[in-house]
């Protein structure tokens, strides 16, 4: 089992619409949570932290369960900008962070 | 105010040939990491430096090296390329005060072996 699963994609979701990822991560231990976005041939860029209480940044919304081991992300009102991949990562040992393979999304018009 | 930066960009190797993938970094960060990623599969940490001076291995070091120059530079190096190494490399830096963990990256290196 990888230690941080995504389903890969892609989401073809018409721009307006709200759109949800999930991922699962397999060690309890972990500490810290976070989205990165990744643009197609760029490098990953933080879009937010995850913490315990749930986090809001504008149109984005990331929820933790730490009970069942899993992080999601809500998007609202997509935009055609949005189309990315998100990158869901989890804190391992001696700061490492572990990644997950990505979720392709694509936004149409 | 560059952040990381990364050379080449782009590298063609033979199998069997080696090569260095430059990394620095002005942010003054203490930690640095070297990944790789290939299709359908997440970053994966082949080196990191915790702080000036301290390498240790990643999840994937069987075939590389590194050297951390000094506290803005961490390089890679490959002494002697092979096909599975043909991937693209991402360098990171991080300040790891408090619980942040938000690491900045370079733009990468494309790298092909044939």
């Amino acid at each position: 089992r990888k230690e941080v699963e995504q389903d890969p994609g892609p989401f073809n979701v018409p721009e307006g619409a709200t759109v949800a990822f999930n991922c699962t991560y397999s060690n309890s231990a972990s500490q810290s949570f976070f989205w990165y976005r990744q643009d197609c041939r760029k490098e990953p860029k933080l879009l937010m932290s995850v913490y315990s209480s749930g986090n809001e940044d504008g149109r984005f919304t990331a929820q933790l369960n730490r009970a069942s081991q899993y992080i999601s992300l809500l998007i609202r009102d997509s935009k055609l900008s949005d189309s990315a991949t998100y990158l869901c990562v989890v804190s391992g040992s001696n700061y490492q962070l572990i990644w997950g393979a990505g979720t392709k999304l694509i936004i149409k018009p | 105010n560059a952040g990381v930066t990364q050379t080449p960009k782009f590298q063609v190797l033979k199998t069997g040939q080696s090569m260095t993938l430059q990394c620095a970094q002005d942010m003054n960060h203490n930690s640095m990491y070297w990944y790789r990623q290939d299709p359908g599969m997440g970053l994966r940490l082949i080196y990191y430096s915790a702080s000036e001076g301290t390498t240790d291995k990643g999840e994937v070091p069987n075939g590389y090296n590194v050297s951390r120059l000094n506290k803005r530079e961490f390089s890679l190096r490959l002494e002697s390329a092979a096909p599975s190494q043909t991937s693209v490399y991402f360098c990171a830096s991080s300040d790891r005060t408090g619980l942040t963990y938000e690491q900045y990256f370079g733009p990468g290196t494309r790298l092909t072996v044939t």
